[in-house]
């Protein structure tokens, strides 16, 4: 069963408003949690992350959003630019050997 | 200067062959990792290395062996190859993550066909 979900295999963004992109997760014992992006033929980037002990965290145009409760994680990329169309993939730390469980990923298109 | 190195790029073989995907980083980090990504775009970790040891061995079977020489090389060898083998390999590196850690560096991946 996935641990973590990324339930928006898709979405469509004009040029300069906001995009929301989402994440889900079902263990309470994930600590550190994370957002990459990913072109075609190259290998994910890491963009911002989160530590399980705050609740948000801001970079330029990228802001990320932590619920515990709610055991919710979402990215806010505003303005979105063309240059911001990729697949984005949530990432979230589980135990001390810093392994990463990622989502299917959110394929972003910014058009202008 | 290119940080996660993979080599090769694509790899095309046959049926029970065996091969070799080879993976170098210069970015001194301790810990070295293997990922899968399948057809339905998962990325699933299979191994990693910490200083030449390894700590985490998902449920792989075993044709596949990591070879960690020093910490800065991680090899994937993969005997007797099947069709579900054919996947896009990932390798990456990273140190422990900090509050302002930035999680694993990836290399640009090898996309295995087993036809």
């Amino acid at each position: 069963d996935q641990q973590v979900k990324q339930n928006s295999p898709s979405l469509s963004v004009q040029e300069g408003r906001i995009s929301i992109l989402n994440c889900d997760y079902t263990n309470s014992m994930f600590d550190y949690f994370l957002w990459y992006k990913k072109y075609p033929a190259e290998g994910p980037t890491f963009l911002i992350s989160i530590s399980s002990i705050k609740d948000k965290n801001e970079d330029g145009r990228f802001t990320v959003f932590l619920n515990k409760s709610a055991k919710h994680l979402s990215l806010h990329i505003v303005p979105s630019q063309p240059g911001d169309s990729a697949v984005y993939f949530c990432a979230l730390r589980e135990g001390g050997y810093n392994k990463l469980i990622f989502g299917a990923g959110t394929r972003l298109a910014v058009h202008p | 200067d290119t940080a996660v190195s993979q080599t090769p790029k694509y790899l095309v073989t046959q049926m029970g062959n065996d091969k070799s995907i080879k993976c170098e980083q210069n970015l001194g980090h301790d810990t070295m990792y293997w990922y899968k990504q399948d057809s339905k775009k998962f990325l699933k970790i299979m191994f990693s290395y910490n200083n030449k040891e390894l700590i985490i061995n998902e449920t792989v079977p075993n044709r596949f062996s990591p070879k960690s020489p020093d910490k800065a090389h991680l090899n994937l060898h993969i005997n007797s190859l099947e069709l579900g083998d054919s996947a896009v390999y990932f390798c990456a590196s990273s140190q422990l993550l900090t509050d302002q850690n930035y999680g694993y560096t990836f290399g640009s991946g090898t996309r295995l066909t087993v036809v």
